[in-house]
């Protein structure tokens, strides 16, 4: 029963600093999707995969990279951390393959990531 | 541009009260709307989907409508509890796979 499951919980970087998040889900969903939560800000898209070997930029995907490994897999890396990445980074799936998110998406539990 | 918004941002109520929970979006041209809670430190669960053809859902204890015309979601949670304490997040799924959310509600329920 573990749905959307992102490695680490927490993690503190130094600015400059690189990290990849991981992010897998057990549902056969199509559809992944990354996500930052900042205060006041709400939640924001930076990436998603509509599928298997696709991989498209969100509304803020400067900083980031993705790579979606496999089905199951969606990775998001940060070349050169910024303070300006701190964050809690969701990762999320939906079982939409294409045209808009039709279904329901789960959520991951969330990265805390620290920029110092 | 899609943009939500959620009235009011922080609500609190006695135990065992009625509450109606308000979401507006200004473009009408969704697909669905999904209502998701979301505990302190923890990630989002999801609550209800509504599909656009669809006027309403109940879930338990929770009821949530949407009227797409008029561009507004509520989502009624009966007899509430203090489990039910979080914050509530609305969010519409539009034609390019992306999910736009509000700011939320966080909800204090009393004992």
């Amino acid at each position: 029963n573990a749905g959307v499951t992102q490695t680490p919980k927490f993690q503190v970087l130094k600015t400059g600093q690189s990290m990849t998040l991981q992010c897998a889900q057990d549902m056969n969903h199509n559809s992944m999707y990354w996500y930052r939560q900042d205060p006041g800000m709400g939640l924001r898209l930076i990436y998603y995969s509509a599928s298997e070997g696709t991989t498209d930029k969100g509304e803020v995907p400067n900083g980031y990279n993705v790579s979606r490994l496999n089905k199951r897999e969606f990775s998001l890396r940060l070349e050169s951390a910024a303070p300006s990445q701190t964050s809690v980074y969701f990762c999320a799936s939906s079982r939409a393959r294409v045209g808009p998110l039709n279904t329901e998406a789960f959520f991951g539990q969330g990265t805390r990531l620290t920029v110092v | 541009k899609q943009e939500v918004t959620q009235i009011p941002a922080a609500l609190s109520v006695p135990e065992g009260e009625n509450l109606v929970l308000n979401c507006s979006f200004t473009d009408s041209a969704i697909y669905n709307l999904q209502w998701f809670r979301q505990d302190p430190g923890k990630g989002l669960t999801s609550l209800l989907l509504i599909q656009s053809s669809q006027r309403e859902q109940t879930s338990g204890r929770l009821n949530a409508s949407l009227d797409k015309s008029s561009g507004r979601s509520t989502l009624y949670i009966a007899a509430s509890q203090p489990g039910d304490s979080a914050t509530y997040l609305c969010a519409v799924a539009g034609s390019n796979y992306k999910l736009t959310f509000g700011k939320g509600t966080l909800l204090t329920v009393n004992p």
